[in-house]
């Protein structure tokens, strides 16, 4: 099994940056994914990281330590719209489906 | 990208009927989609692996009696909550993979179904 561990709650000023952590423990590991989740609405996909180091995607990074079982996601220049919950998963062994962290809510304010 | 729709996208029914969920997928084909439910400020739990022509597989604690899942095509999934309750009330996501897309491995979703029980 897995135990991923984000903050619940997060608050940020537009333009500024902000680090969202999220750890975890498993056996096998194979992959961790970042998504996207408005309110009511379905994930979108951000970023996937397999081997250490980070990947940058625009605004947005990620970063992985596989020894450490942690990973960021990494938000530049907040925008108002960046406002979401923002959920790590894990995938473990020889399975291609991920177990959902329960992800971290973003607040931007002006 | 890959493209998942759903409908519908809210219901709202009386306790002890059935309703029935559509999950498709309109530009690839999915031999396999995934069905969760997300309660408020929670995970995305998933409850059931959908496998076109074949049973779904069902997560531990889900009851495949109450939850029937119908994988006809390689476009198209059904959830059906059966006898629905109050308690079943939730955010009822489809996710599926687009084969042609291997980069990742990642899941497309589909925009969610908000069912209310009465």
């Amino acid at each position: 099994g897995q135990n991923i561990d984000q903050p619940t709650e997060m608050t940020a000023t537009e333009g500024a940056i902000v680090q969202i952590n999220c750890t975890y423990q498993t056996s096998g590991f194979n992959g961790l994914f970042w998504y996207q989740q408005h309110a009511g609405e379905a994930p979108t996909f951000l970023s996937y990281n397999v081997l250490d180091g980070l990947e940058e995607k625009g605004r947005f990074s990620s970063f992985l330590s596989r020894s450490k079982g942690y990973s960021y996601l990494l938000l530049k220049e907040l925008q108002m719209k960046d406002s979401a919950s923002y959920l790590c998963a894990v995938r473990e062994g020889g399975s291609y489906i991920p177990t959902f962290g329960r992800g971290t809510s973003l607040i931007v304010h002006p | 990208g890959a493209v998942v729709s759903q409908h519908p996208s809210w219901v709202i029914c009386k306790s002890g009927t059935s309703v029935k969920i559509e999950c498709r997928s309109l530009d690839f084909q999915a031999t396999t989609m995934f069905w969760y439910r997300q309660f408020p400020k929670q995970s995305l739990m998933l409850m059931a692996t959908s496998n076109e022509g074949s049973k779904a597989t069902y997560e531990q604690g889900v009851e495949k009696d109450k939850f029937l899942i119908n994988h006809a095509s390689l476009t198209l999934s059904t959830l059906t909550v059966t006898s629905a309750h109050p308690e079943d009330s939730s955010f009822y996501i489809c996710s599926a993979r687009d084969l042609g897309q291997r980069e990742y491995n990642e899941q497309f979703f589909g925009p969610g179904t908000r069912l209310t029980v009465l």
